[in-house]
């Protein structure tokens, strides 16, 4: 098992350009997760699909930011036009659900300058 | 809406001691699940352990124990006999519980976190 596998592991882009995040969960796992991580907000929760499907999206930021999925083992997160202020490590993490939490990928850091 | 609080911006133990680090909660609901995760500094987020609302006992994994006071709405993690590769950001995290065909599902709210500085 490979774990949940995130590209890129480091992005550094300007400000005004397209990012798009990508994530491949593990195998069999039915929930996806985007979360994103910040010195000052911490870790929090951006998207999460339950069989592809999005089922909360209400920490999305704004439009600029789209997540979607495909199939079951693949899903991207974009940010268009991206901004300073996304400068972040953006986590995918997958799960079946039960007692064992989430696998959480090694996330991509983000930096826009 | 669920509240992780973590109170301890960071906590210093020296090697071979154990040592606690807090966590408190607020929800509403019943059941839910409650989780460790350690943060090395390479970045990566690695599952610690687990302690459902209606489970009878303390969740224990190796070195890892939860002390659950579900009165107080606290999950405190134990960590015994502590190493110098303890030393890492420690995150609290809930998840209300909702049932469908025998898996549990949410998402997870996490606390701020703790950073652990383990001391030869």
């Amino acid at each position: 098992d490979a774990g949940v596998i995130q590209s890129p592991r480091h992005e550094v882009t300007e400000m005004g350009q397209e990012v798009t995040l990508r994530c491949k969960p593990i195998s069999g796992h039915d929930y996806l997760f985007w979360y994103r991580q910040t010195m000052m907000r911490g870790l929090e929760l951006l998207i999460y699909f339950n069989n592809n499907v999005p089922i909360d999206d209400s920490g999305m930021p704004e439009d600029r930011f789209s997540a979607k999925m495909p199939n079951a083992s693949f899903s991207t997160l974009k940010i268009q036009p991206s901004e300073p202020r996304d400068s972040a490590v953006y986590f995918c993490a997958s799960s079946h659900g039960g007692r064992y939490g989430y696998t959480f990928g090694s996330g991509t850091r983000l930096t826009v300058v | 809406a669920q509240k992780i609080t973590q109170t301890q911006p960071g906590m210093f133990v020296q090697e071979k001691e154990a040592v606690t680090l807090d966590c408190t909660y607020d929800t509403s609901d019943q059941s839910y699940g409650l989780f460790w995760y350690k943060q090395p500094s390479s970045g990566e987020m690695i599952f610690l352990i687990y302690q459902g609302s209606y489970d009878e006992q303390n969740a224990t994994e190796g070195r890892y124990s939860l002390n659950f006071q579900k009165a107080r709405k606290s999950a405190n993690l134990v960590i015994s006999a502590s190493q110098l590769g303890d030393s890492a950001m420690y995150f609290c995290a809930m998840r209300v519980e909702r049932h469908a065909g025998g898996t549990s599902y949410g998402k997870l709210t996490f606390g701020q976190g703790t950073i652990l500085t383990v001391h030869p």
